[in-house]
């Protein structure tokens, strides 16, 4: 069965560092997320992303924050200067045209030092 | 704002018991879908239903059932022989063609006891 898959499972950084984190949605989904959850708390949504643009973003989703298909495969999300509250758990998800459910990556997790 | 609320943290149950976990949501859209999501101790987050608002008819996946009140705007999952590999949070969550991400409730934590 065709899954989201994200890379890497865990990332530890530096305060002031970028980061990349990557997923592969499933191959025929059109549409693109970016959630994250902070431990203990609720999973919120940062980004949406369709015809190669986003189509909706958060407050959460600042000039810190860009995502990019660089291929046909690959959905990133770049945080430029990370910040000790960026620390959570980043959930990819995707879904087809015409389907309302997403379908999540395992997820990355993120500490920043 | 769509909001969705899950009012209880923390709930337990009897392996092969059956349990409900509850959820409202505020929304003043006519055309939208409800979720509940599956997030085990590895934190991967797996649908367990959906239902479809203009659907009267509940939702079923085989242990796992909704109770949809739409007018009441209540959303809640049962699960009937609960069995260890349910423990998990659960969240609720909701998704409207208009708004499009997918909104959750804060999730409620099921234990199994054996």
């Amino acid at each position: 069965e065709p899954e989201v898959t994200q890379t890497p499972s865990h990332q530890v950084t530096q305060m002031g560092q970028e980061v990349i984190l990557r997923c592969v949605p499933i191959s025929n989904h059109l549409y693109f997320y970016w959630y994250r959850q902070i431990l203990g708390q609720k999973v919120e949504f940062l980004v949406s992303f369709y015809n190669n643009e986003i189509s909706e973003k958060s407050e959460i989703f600042d000039d810190q924050f860009s995502v990019e298909r660089p291929d046909g495969s690959n959905f990133t999300l770049k945080i430029r200067s990370t910040k000790l509250e960026d620390s959570a758990m980043y959930f990819c998800a995707s879904r087809l045209a015409g389907a309302p459910e997403q379908f999540f990556g395992p997820g990355t997790r993120l500490t920043v030092l | 704002a769509q909001t969705v609320t899950q009012s209880q943290p923390e709930m337990s149950v009897q392996e092969a018991e059956t349990v409900t976990l509850s959820c409202t949501y505020d929304t003043s859209e006519s055309d939208y879908y409800l979720f509940w999501y599956k997030q085990p101790p590895s934190r991967q987050m797996i649908l367990v239903i959906r239902q479809e608002a203009y659907k009267q008819q509940n939702a079923t996946e085989n242990r796992f059932s909704v109770n949809f009140q739409k007018a009441a705007k209540s959303f809640s999952l049962k699960i009937s022989d609960s069995q260890l590999g349910d423990a998990a949070m659960y969240f609720c969550a909701y998704w409207t063609g208009s708004a499009r991400q997918l909104t959750f409730g804060s999730g409620t934590q099921l234990t199994v006891l054996p």
